[in-house]
């Protein structure tokens, strides 16, 4: 099956620096990987997603790279704020529908101010 | 108008006991889901329905049993909890491409 490893598990930067979290997949059938976020006590929500035909994707402060070859693929957020805490998770799915997405063990992000 | 509900969102209950947990989705997607998040806030399917029929059943015991009774609602019983079976539940559900999957709430069980 599936493995999805994320690094690191802990990442603390400066407010307003970048931040970037990585995941690796082990299934090269795998073609869409989404991120979520999760704030304490909260569900895990949507913020970004990739498919498997397209290298990079942003909306506003967050992108997301794909490198099918090595699969790996990253998250990057600049200008962070102090809402930008929380654990964020990378998954992997084939097809993101009835697979079900496998996560990796998440990254608590911490904004210091 | 919440996209996935469920219900309750918090649940304590006594070793050996039989619980339910209920799920409805109001966005019309056709796959429904069961996760599970342990105390290390690790994310794991448990269950995958699509349009009422089970898809994926992860190495889970068979002391838990999903129910489609249709394609809005998925619930989850669980019978002669443990205390390992404490964690917080997850229902979401997503179309069949591309796209990811909506989270209800979640449910925080908690066996005594």
């Amino acid at each position: 099956g599936e493995n999805v490893e994320q690094h690191p598990s802990t990442l603390s930067v400066q407010e307003g620096d970048s931040a970037v979290i990585k995941c690796t997949y082990s299934d090269s059938a795998s073609n869409y990987f989404p991120w979520y976020k999760q704030e304490l006590g909260k569900r895990p929500q949507l913020i970004i997603d990739i498919r498997s035909n397209v290298g990079e994707k942003k909306d506003q402060r967050i992108a997301v790279t794909l490198n099918k070859t090595a699969k790996h693929f990253s998250l990057h957020i600049t200008e962070t704020q102090p809402e930008d805490s929380a654990v964020y998770f990378c998954a992997a799915s084939k097809g993101g529908g009835a697979d079900g997405l496998t996560f990796g063990k998440g990254t608590h992000l911490i904004i210091q101010p | 108008d919440t996209a996935v509900s469920q219900t309750p969102k918090y649940l304590v209950t006594q070793m050996g006991n039989d619980k339910s947990i209920k799920c409805e989705q109001n966005l019309g997607h056709d796959t429904m889901y069961w996760y599970k998040q342990d105390s290390k806030k690790f994310l794991k399917i448990m269950f995958s329905y699509n349009n009422k029929e089970l898809i994926i059943n992860e190495t889970v015991p068979n002391r838990f049993s999903p129910k489609s009774p249709d394609k809005a609602h998925l619930n989850l019983h669980i019978n002669s909890l443990e205390l390992g079976d404490s964690a917080v539940y997850f229902c979401a559900s997503s179309q069949t491409l591309f796209q990811g999957a909506f989270f209800g709430q979640g449910t925080r069980l908690t066996v005594v």
